[in-house]
């Protein structure tokens, strides 16, 4: 049963234009979330990440969106740049010190000239 | 460089043997995590250790353990492998194991079963 869905297993974008990424989850015990970049040969890096108390989270080019109703959350890149080329995995934990981090299956944006 | 150290980085072995993956966390980091991430599969949580106690448990499969040590390293080991093991396993690190606490990833160790 996967907790955490990213259907879109790739994403291709033309630089200085918006990259939305998309995640859903079905567990309402989830209260945190996070987001994740990995290139090829590295392991994944922290990107940003939001609670369930708020709806918005901004940093730099980055802002995550949560809507809690829909079980919904979207990270957004503005503007894209050939360098955001990596694959994005959204990430979901409870706020018990036993839960644990779990993962999509990653969303591989290409960003073009 | 996210602190975090695995070794080896890549692993070539045949069905049936036994494997050991090492991993030393980032300095001051108390929490040691093992993730599996095969083929278009996203990464799949196999174990939690604190401070040397095993804190969670994911869907590790009883072929394999782990185990972290006083130093804090931690070390994955896998028998009786199968072909289907073969993926890319990561380790990660966090300072107190939290659920919200952001984690830091080691780049892997590549597992190919022939």
């Amino acid at each position: 049963d996967q907790q955490v869905k990213q259907n879109s297993p790739s994403l291709s974008v033309q630089e200085g234009r918006i990259s939305i990424l998309n995640c859903d989850y079905t567990n309402s015990m989830f209260d945190y979330f996070l987001w994740y970049k990995k290139y090829p040969a590295e392991g994944p890096t922290f990107l940003i990440s939001i609670s369930s108390i708020k709806d918005k989270n901004e940093d730099g080019r980055f802002t995550v969106f949560l809507n809690k109703s829909a079980k919904h959350l979207s990270l957004h890149i503005v503007p894209s740049q050939p360098g955001d080329s990596a694959v994005y995995f959204c990430a979901a934990a409870g706020s018990y010190n036993t839960d644990k981090l779990i993962f999509g299956t990653g969303t591989r944006l290409q960003v073009f000239p | 460089d996210s602190g975090v150290t695995q070794t080896p980085k890549h692993l070539i072995t045949a069905t049936g043997q036994r494997v050991t993956l090492r991993c030393s966390p980032r300095s001051g980091d108390l929490s040691v995590y093992w993730y599996q991430q095969s083929l278009d599969q996203g990464l799949q949580f196999l174990i939690q250790y604190y401070n040397g106690e095993e804190r969670a448990k994911g869907n590790i499969l009883e072929r394999f353990s782990a185990q972290q040590f006083p130093d804090l390293h931690s070390e994955l080991n896998l028998s009786s492998l199968e072909l289907g093991d073969s993926a890319l396993y990561f380790c990660a690190s966090s300072v107190t194991g939290s659920s919200n606490e952001k984690l830091f990833f080691g780049s892997g160790t590549q597992l190919s079963v022939l």
